[in-house]
């Protein structure tokens, strides 16, 4: 059972357009939500992450919304650039005492055309 | 660089063998967490220690094992190995809900 789901395993952007990432969750006691970035042969880096209590967060090009209703978040890029051509991974923290296991999705391969 | 530091980069063997895999977290983290990344699939989260101690089992199979040190640096253990074991195998490390990971080793089970 997939707790964490990213239903594109690919996207093709235009530079200069916005990216949009999708990821849906299905446990609701799911506390905070993350943003990695995987580039081939590198461990995943992380980009950006969200709480539960928030509905949105920004840093640089980089926003995440969350629509806890829906269990649905998002992760917008603008404008893309080449070099944001990666695997995108969402994960999902689960609050139990000092363990903060993340959930990962399959990951989506985003690539941003010159 | 994450600052958690993984070696060997890759690794070859055979069948049967045994393995062992290390970590070095970020200074001053004292959680680490083992994930495995097979062909086309996501991150699998294995197991975390917590200052020395297990916290949390995912989906390890009972030949592997890891450990946490005194010094915070974990070892995962993979014996009996099979053809299907070959994968990525990451290692992370937080001192809150962020992970930050490692640049993985590549495992080949010949």
């Amino acid at each position: 059972d997939q707790q964490v789901k990213q239903n594109s395993p690919s996207l093709s952007v235009q530079e200069g357009r916005i990216s949009i990432l999708n990821c849906d969750y299905t446990n609701s006691m799911f506390d905070y939500f993350l943003w990695y970035k995987k580039y081939p042969a590198e461990g995943p880096t992380f980009l950006i992450s969200i709480s539960s209590i928030k509905d949105k967060n920004e840093d640089g090009r980089f926003t995440v919304f969350l629509n806890k209703s829906a269990k649905h978040l998002s992760l917008h890029i603008v404008p893309s650039q080449p070099g944001d051509s990666a695997v995108y991974f969402c994960a999902a923290a689960l609050h139990s005492g000092s363990a903060r296991q993340l959930t990962f999705g399959s990951g989506t391969q985003l690539t941003v055309l010159p | 660089d994450s600052g958690v530091t993984q070696t060997p980069k890759h690794l070859i063997t055979a069948t049967g063998q045994r393995v062992t895999l290390r970590c070095s977290p970020r200074s001053g983290d004292l959680s680490v967490y083992w994930y495995q990344q097979s062909l086309d699939q996501g991150l699998q989260f294995l197991i975390q220690y917590y200052n020395g101690e297990e916290r949390a089992k995912g989906n390890i199979l009972e030949r592997f094992s890891a450990q946490q040190f005194p010094d915070l640096h974990s070892e995962l253990n993979l014996s009996s190995l099979e053809l299907g074991d070959s994968a990525l195998y990451f290692c992370a490390s937080s001192a809150g809900v962020e992970q930050y990971f490692g640049p993985g080793t590549r495992l080949t089970v010949t």
